[in-house]
């Protein structure tokens, strides 16, 4: 099945620093979501994206519907050690309904001290 | 409200079998997505419960098939278990939009 490009697969950062992962696709999405996943665990919704070019922030987390609406951006400033984990993106073709995921391929982020 | 909730949380099985997972939406929710994530990799639409019946289905041969029961909760079978079914199978539930992850139940298939 499709999955979107997620990049970096995986980056090694220092606590303190930020952290900017992206995910593009060849397809259009009209919500662009981001989850992260800690081991064990169901993805966890950061940020919920619904207007191409939107910016939006969730504390310490910014998000950006890319304008083409064929890629999306997320970026961690001042990281701490509880950002480790898998960050995934998702694009749903139909905003406010249940439609399905399409997810991205992952970025696994870990902090060290 | 415990959220979503599935059953059981591990499982083995061997090749050629016949498995059930189970899924118990948030409260108030009515739709039933299922969702396979093999390792290292993102989850994959499987389909989508909606008043009982199948809404919507990803690209899952039939030996994959579901069930949801007039109180929202729901099922997933997969027939003639092979090894790459081997995976974690995720129930998100909603009402609209996105929707809300459970834990998941780690197949694996020997």
């Amino acid at each position: 099945g499709q999955q979107l490009n997620q990049s970096p697969q995986s980056m090694f950062i220092q606590e303190g620093e930020d952290v900017s992962m992206n995910c593009t696709s060849s397809s259009i999405f009209n919500t662009w979501l981001w989850y992260k996943q800690d081991p064990g665990e169901g993805p966890v919704l950061l940020i919920a994206l619904y207007k191409a070019g939107e910016l939006t922030s969730n504390g310490r987390l910014t998000a950006q519907f890319g304008i083409t609406r064929k890629d999306s951006f997320l970026n961690i400033s001042a990281s701490i050690p509880s950002d480790v984990g898998i960050y995934f993106c998702a694009g749903q073709p139909y905003t406010g309904t249940a439609s399905k995921l399409t997810f991205g391929t992952g970025t696994r982020l870990q902090v060290t001290l | 409200d415990a959220g979503v909730t599935q059953s059981p949380t591990h499982l083995i099985k061997t090749r050629g079998q016949q498995v059930t997972l189970r899924c118990s939406p948030k409260s108030g929710h009515d739709t039933v997505s299922w969702y396979q994530q093999a390792l290292g990799q993102g989850p994959q639409f499987i389909f989508q419960y909606y008043e009982e019946e199948e809404r919507q289905r990803g690209n899952f041969p039939d030996r994959f098939s579901g069930h949801q029961f007039p109180n929202y909760s729901s099922e997933l079978n997969v027939n003639a278990l092979l090894l790459g079914d081997s995976a974690l199978y995720l129930c998100a539930s909603s009402s609209q939009g996105s929707g809300l992850f459970g834990p998941g139940t780690r197949l694996t298939v020997l």
